[in-house]
């Protein structure tokens, strides 16, 4: 089945504590995004990838890192969490430019 | 700055009746694709429809059909017919460049049988 999978779904952790949010799609896809969705702002862009260690900012980085390694994969880092990233976060992939984008599930962090 | 603003956080629509969201955004840029997207309560973000910048057609899809006005920069989504499943948040959204999103904050859909 064609899909974009993200890992974990749910995480509460603590300021300061490292963590990864893992995105692969099985599509083959070129393009990836990151999105982090907050009431009333909807869906903003962090990072985006368009191609295998090709990777560029969105509208809202500060305080993210991400890797395109491979093609399927495209993680993403908090390197230090603070409780105002708190969000629900969306991976998304797409064949090409004018292709339509698939998300994954959405993962729900929360920071204390 | 490239903006996607839409008026209504939230609309009712009867079941069977007629419901338009509205959408406007703010750009310079020529080329560029405009998108809806549902999100029922799972959260899975769906794509609902999509209009190029460069076609004068206005896009439809089944129960779903745009309006499209370029130079107002409107474009607002009508669903025909509403059902109970039609009940998500919808968002409105501008791609330009390869990879570039915005998105709108989102209107609320509720359908009342």
């Amino acid at each position: 089945e064609a899909q974009v999978t993200q890992n974990p779904r749910y995480l509460i952790t603590v300021t300061g504590k490292k963590l990864t949010v893992t995105c692969s799609q099985n599509m083959n896809h070129e393009y990836m995004s990151w999105y982090r969705q907050d009431p009333g702002l909807g869906l903003r862009q962090i990072y985006y990838s368009m191609n295998v260690e090709v990777t560029d900012k969105g509208d809202v980085p500060e305080g993210y890192k991400v890797s395109r390694k491979e093609k399927r994969n495209f993680p993403l880092i908090l390197e230090s969490p603070s409780p105002n990233q708190t969000s629900l976060y969306f991976c998304a992939s797409r064949l090409g430019r004018t292709y339509e984008q698939y998300f994954g599930p959405g993962t729900r962090l929360t920071v204390t | 700055a490239q903006t996607v603003t839409q008026s209504q956080p939230e609309m009712s629509v009867q079941e069977a009746e007629t419901v338009t969201l509205s959408c406007t955004y703010d750009t310079s840029e020529s080329d560029y694709y405009l998108f809806w997207y549902k999100q029922p309560p799972s959260r899975q973000m769906i794509l609902v429809i999509r209009q190029e910048a460069y076609k004068q057609q206005n896009a439809t899809e089944n129960r779903f059909s745009v309006n499209f006005q370029k130079a107002a920069k409107s474009f607002s989504l009508k669903i025909s017919d509403s059902q109970l499943g039609d009940a998500a948040m919808y968002f409105c959204a501008y791609r330009f460049g390869g990879q570039n999103f915005v998105f709108g904050p989102g209107t609320r859909l509720s359908v009342l049988p």
